[in-house]
């Protein structure tokens, strides 16, 4: 079973409007961290947001925002008011600890296409 | 800051070779990441070192591939001998202790073997 689902391969956007990444996860741990990352198409993988388990508020960091819904296991990045610099490939991850380790998983991902 | 630091950005080799990727973590990071990023597979953690030491490897797809981190700010991923399944792009990333950071990536290096 995935522990990360993106279950949107592709998204479209407008420029200035607003869209939201799909993320689904999978854990027995009651502790664990997830992350959103965007990697541009010069490949680098660039931080954007986590959110931790324990955390009551939704996180938040600029334009993105992280709508966390712990008993549905889901975990969508916002992005408000879409730049043409946000057309990017977006992954989910989780951090979660397994046997004294820390395991870290990443989703398929989602391309995301702004608009003009 | 300067980042995580990885070297070579490009690296391309025939089939049998040894190939050695190198990376310098943040100053003060004390957690160290190797990934595997393919179009097949994703991304995936191979190995991370925790204060130096080898945490969890269980990501080394086969022997051919070792990592050392001799200090805290030097890493090496080797792949001996190389095939041309190995063709990737390898990320190292680091982070310091705390419940809720996030790690740092490398620009990456992309490797073709051939």
């Amino acid at each position: 079973a995935q522990k990360i689902t993106q279950t949107q391969p592709g998204m479209f956007v407008q420029e200035k409007e607003a869209v939201t990444l799909d993320c689904t996860y999978d854990t027995s741990d009651q502790s664990y961290g997830l992350f959103w990352y965007k990697q541009p198409s010069s490949g680098e993988m660039i931080f954007l947001i986590y959110q931790g388990s324990y955390d009551e508020q939704n996180a938040t960091e600029g334009r993105y925002s992280l709508n966390f819904q712990k008993a549905r296991k889901s975990a969508n990045l916002v992005i408000s008011a879409s730049q043409l610099g946000d057309s990017a490939m977006y992954f989910c991850a989780m951090r979660e600890r397994t046997s004294g380790t820390y395991k870290y998983i990443f989703g398929t991902g989602t391309r995301l296409k702004v608009l003009a | 800051d300067a980042g995580v630091i990885q070297s070579p950005r490009h690296e391309v080799t025939e089939m049998g070779q040894e190939v050695t990727l190198r990376c310098k973590p943040i100053s003060g990071h004390d957690y160290l990441f190797w990934y595997r990023q393919t179009m097949m597979r994703g991304l995936e953690l191979l190995i991370y070192f925790n204060n130096n030491v080898p945490i969890d490897d269980s990501g080394m797809p086969e022997d051919r591939f070792s990592a050392k981190m001799p200090n805290a700010s030097f890493s090496t991923l080797k792949i001996q001998p190389s095939e041309p399944r190995d063709s990737a792009v390898y990320f190292c990333a680091s982070r310091e202790t705390g419940r809720d950071t996030e790690a740092f990536f490398g620009q990456g290096t992309r490797l073709t073997v051939v």
